[in-house]
């Protein structure tokens, strides 16, 4: 069964960047399906931000496309998130999750998320 | 950008009722919706796919239907641990997706 747990560094200052990396263990994520990135704002909505392919092509949401970039490491089974140039806005706790093709795409395996705060 | 809309935001049932939860979405969308629960603390959980299929291991009350641009999670007799947020989400031109804002379920 696969798991996938998020790392993140907690507190980030404004204007730097954000690096979160998800470690999936029992599925090999060069084999197949797509890998992705959801975040949270407290008491608010999800927000997908981004998706990468298990062959390394990534979507981004339109209105992150300029600060975020999503990437695959096949050395160690994990894919990862930067987020440039952080505001308040980016506090959140942000999920990875593993999105399949069944009848639909949709997001069947989700990590318990990690929560990013930006201050100063 | 695909817009989801669900209604309403937030409702009130007892335990043993039957409710149902919209989503609507800017455009037709096919039956390229899911829909996702989520209770506090924890990750979305995934229920429906598709529209109207049951994820594995997922509660036999729970049901989705529609198509096109409307569509209606149903939950037929709650139970208390029903009692969460849910979201429904748009993948008709994933990997690019939008999810609706959300629907409370609270206890009356």
């Amino acid at each position: 069964q696969v798991q996938l747990q998020e790392s993140g560094p907690g507190l980030v200052k404004p204007s730097e960047t954000l690096s979160l990396t998800c470690a999936v263990s029992g599925y090999s994520i060069n084999s197949a399906y797509y890998w992705g990135w959801v975040r949270q704002p407290p008491r608010k909505d999800l927000e997908w931000i981004a998706t990468i392919s298990h062959s390394g092509s990534a979507y981004y949401n339109p209105s992150l496309r300029s600060r975020v970039t999503i990437s695959l490491d096949t050395s160690r089974n994990q894919f990862s998130l930067r987020v440039n140039s952080v505001t308040a806005a980016d506090t959140a706790l942000y999920y990875c999750a593993r999105e399949v093709q069944k009848e639909v795409a949709q997001f069947d395996s989700w990590g318990q998320g990690t929560l990013v705060t930006v201050s100063s | 950008d695909i817009q989801m809309t669900q209604s309403p935001s937030s409702l009130s049932a007892s335990v043993g009722d039957r409710v149902t939860v919209s989503c609507r979405s800017s455009q037709s969308i096919g039956t390229y919706l899911n829909w996702y629960q989520q209770k506090p603390g924890e990750a979305p959980k995934l229920l429906i796919y598709a529209a109207s299929f049951l994820q594995s291991a997922v509660p036999s009350r729970f049901s989705g239907s529609g198509s096109e641009t409307d569509f209606t999670l149903t939950i037929s007799g709650l139970q208390p641990e029903d009692f969460a947020t849910y979201y429904c989400q748009q993948t008709y031109n994933a990997p690019r997706t939008t999810f609706g804002q959300g629907t409370r379920l609270e206890i009356k």
